[in-house]
């Protein structure tokens, strides 16, 4: 089985711009979830989709949002991008409902400039 | 809301034996482990739940103390692979059929020849 799949790999974008990145999850896995993490700061929980609904929701401002799509695939989108939102942006995919077991990308890293 | 992890970091040689703890302050359903090293994405290692089960996984295991809401993740005899970030995972049931899952800040460990 093909693993989880995001893209881009890399983006340089510059303040005030916005961004979309997109996350292809593992055949069959509905759950789709997206992190952002920088140094220090661990993972840190955007929001979470399964069956195209939002199921979950960080502590992130309304300029990030996402979606999720009836084949499981999902995008991410910054908009009015700040220099603190560099960072590496991780999508995982799961199974279950419960007992989530995440199943990451490798990432997107994203730099501000 | 996120997990403590401690340390926030170790170095070890190799052979020697770690210990990482993880506490939260709210009722789990389930803890999670994973490992990510350097420039790759987190790895799944194992999940625990309720019932203050132990799991193992080659010489990592790992406990479950449901009552004071409180993980370990134990590393026996070292070797220079288990060099990484170890992060706990928190799982609550959040209304319904919603489970949510919290990552911690990350413990760094360093494994030295």
């Amino acid at each position: 089985k093909a693993g989880v799949t995001q893209t881009p790999r890399y983006l340089i974008k510059t303040r005030g711009q916005q961004v979309t990145l997109s996350c292809s999850p593992i055949s069959g896995h509905r759950s789709v979830s997206w992190y952002q993490q920088t140094p220090g700061q661990g993972l840190q929980f955007l929001f979470e989709y399964f069956s195209e609904t939002q199921r979950n929701k960080g502590n992130f401002p309304g300029r990030f949002s996402g979606r999720q799509f009836s084949n499981s695939r999902s995008e991410m989108n910054v908009s009015t991008l700040e220099l603190g939102d560099s960072a590496l942006y991780l999508c995982a995919s799961s199974f279950e409902i419960a007992k989530n077991i995440q199943y990451f990308g490798a990432g997107t890293r994203l730099s501000v400039l | 809301q996120q997990p403590v992890q401690s340390p926030q970091a170790v170095i070890l040689r190799e052979g020697e034996d770690a210990v990482i703890n993880c506490s939260s302050s709210k009722a789990l359903y389930s803890v999670h482990w994973y490992r990510q090293k350097h420039g790759e994405a987190p790895v799944f290692l194992m999940i625990l739940l309720k019932g203050g089960e132990q799991k193992g996984h080659d010489k990592i295991s790992a406990s479950f103390n449901e009552k004071k809401q409180q993980s370990s993740l134990y590393l026996t005899a070292s070797q220079l692979s288990y060099s990484g970030t170890y992060f706990c995972g928190t799982e609550i049931a959040s209304g319904g059929s919603n489970y949510k899952l919290t990552f911690g800040k990350g413990t760094l460990l360093t494994v030295n020849p």
